[in-house]
């Protein structure tokens, strides 16, 4: 089986500009979240999503959204690109009888 | 903001000793997981523990839950050189699996 694909792998970006990074989760999973990761520090969460329902949210400014799709891959939208938003941008699905994340390689995107 | 918060931040051990990696959480949790992090990759589950359980093993890590201290520690013995990484706990909180919340890290280095 496929795991967690992320897409675009690395992106570069102007102060001001907007992006949009995608996932896909693994098949049967029906939950997907968002994670920032800025160097040297621990995923910060962003967005829950299941069944195309925002479960939770963190705390991230409106620039932030994101949506699920019916089969359930979903995409990660950034407005108004800052310098502070170059991170590496995670997405997992979950495991849902566990509660264990299966995580993709991440999208890197840097803001010049 | 991190609900739990790693001990030591870096470890810098030799090959073939035991490495000992601490976690410490605020509020009520559903489970408690540990992830592993190579060089800014995507992160790999290694293990969950819930509330209700005290200890659990998986080849060769060891997890216990102190939920009256609300503390976790992970033990990895018999280090090899491939156990160099960046390693992070990650709490459910109780009644909110829709938020996973990591701490930052605790990077790990086996010397040879």
């Amino acid at each position: 089986d496929a795991g967690v694909t992320q897409s675009p792998t690395h992106l570069i970006k102007t102060r001001g500009q907007q992006v949009t990074l995608r996932c896909s989760p693994i098949s049967g999973h029906k939950s997907v979240s968002w994670y920032q990761q800025v160097l040297g520090q621990g995923p910060q969460f962003i967005f829950q999503y299941y069944e195309k329902e925002e479960r939770g949210r963190g705390n991230f400014p409106d620039r932030f959204s994101a949506r699920q799709f019916p089969n359930y891959s979903s995409e990660l939208n950034v407005n108004a690109l800052l310098l502070g938003d170059s991170a590496l941008y995670l997405c997992a699905s979950h495991r849902g009888d566990t509660g264990e994340l299966f995580f993709g390689e991440g999208s890197r995107l840097t803001v010049l | 903001s991190q609900q739990g918060e790693e001990d030591p931040q870096a470890l810098s051990i030799q090959e073939g000793e035991n490495a000992t990696m601490n976690c410490s959480y605020k509020t009520s949790i559903n489970n408690l997981q540990w992830y592993r992090q190579n060089s800014g990759r995507g992160l790999v589950h290694l293990i969950l523990i819930r509330s209700n359980e005290r200890e659990k093993h998986s080849g060769r890590l060891r997890v216990t839950l102190d939920t009256s201290k609300k503390s976790s520690s992970l033990l990895i013995t018999a280090s090899r050189a491939a156990d160099t990484a960046s390693y992070f706990c990650a709490t459910a909180l109780m009644n909110r699996d829709d938020k996973i919340i990591f701490g930052k890290g605790t990077r790990l280095h086996i010397l040879p």
